[in-house]
């Protein structure tokens, strides 16, 4: 019963290096997103996938790209991190539009 | 695009008493809206949503409220209990925005034994 299952939980990048976070849901759910949190910010939209072969931005796309490799797994990647990418990214998934979204346990990101 | 403001950022309540967190949101077409509650180091998950046919849900001590003219809904949490303490995040998402949920800025609650 593993639901939204995101790697790596924690993970400390250098300034330039490149990552991807992955993120697998088991629910058969047809759109899946990816947030990340910030201290007073709330949860901020980065990219979604409404549906399989399907990509769309959100509210903060820059500096970083999705693949959405099938119907269970929507990948994350940071071309080059930067600090202001430090911060807690969620992977979540939800079997259509208007219906509840299922979260993932996060991932700690920090840049130095 | 969407834009939800939530209020208060932080609240502290005995144990036993009321809590309310209101939320306005700037599309008038949205017509779904979701509340979440995130334990530490957890996920959000959902606890109550409404749509817009509806002016109030409540499910036991939890409801939710909405005032489509107002353009705000509110979570009211009844007989607080210390296992509520989490932050509690508001959303709301319409078909203008292709169905994004666009997050408040959340609300920590910290209920007193």
């Amino acid at each position: 019963n593993a639901g939204v299952t995101q790697t790596p939980k924690f993970q400390v990048l250098k300034t330039g290096q490149s990552m991807t976070l992955q993120c697998a849901q088991d629910m058969n759910h047809n759109s899946m997103y990816w947030y990340r949190q910030d201290p007073g910010m709330g949860l901020r939209l980065i990219y979604y996938s409404a549906s399989e072969g399907t990509t769309d931005k959100g509210e903060v796309p820059n500096g970083y790209n999705v693949s959405r490799l099938n119907k269970r797994e929507f990948s994350l990647r940071l071309e080059s991190a930067a600090p202001s990418q430090t911060s807690v990214y969620f992977c979540a998934s939800s079997e259509n539009r208007h219906t509840e979204a299922f979260f993932g346990q996060g991932t700690r990101l920090t840049v130095v | 695009g969407e834009n939800v403001e939530q209020h208060p950022s932080t609240l502290s309540v005995q144990e036993g008493d009321s809590a309310v967190i209101k939320c306005t949101y700037s599309d008038s077409a949205s017509n779904y809206f979701p509340w979440y509650k995130q334990e530490l180091g957890k996920g959000p998950q959902l606890i109550i949503d409404i749509r817009s046919n509806v002016g109030e849900k409540k499910d036991q001590r939890i409801a939710v409220t909405l005032n489509k003219t107002a353009k705000h809904f509110s979570l009211h949490i009844t007989e607080t209990q210390p296992e509520d303490s989490a932050v509690y995040f508001c959303a709301a998402s319409t078909k203008n925005s292709s169905y994004k949920l666009i997050f408040g800025s959340g609300t920590r609650l910290l209920v007193r034994p």
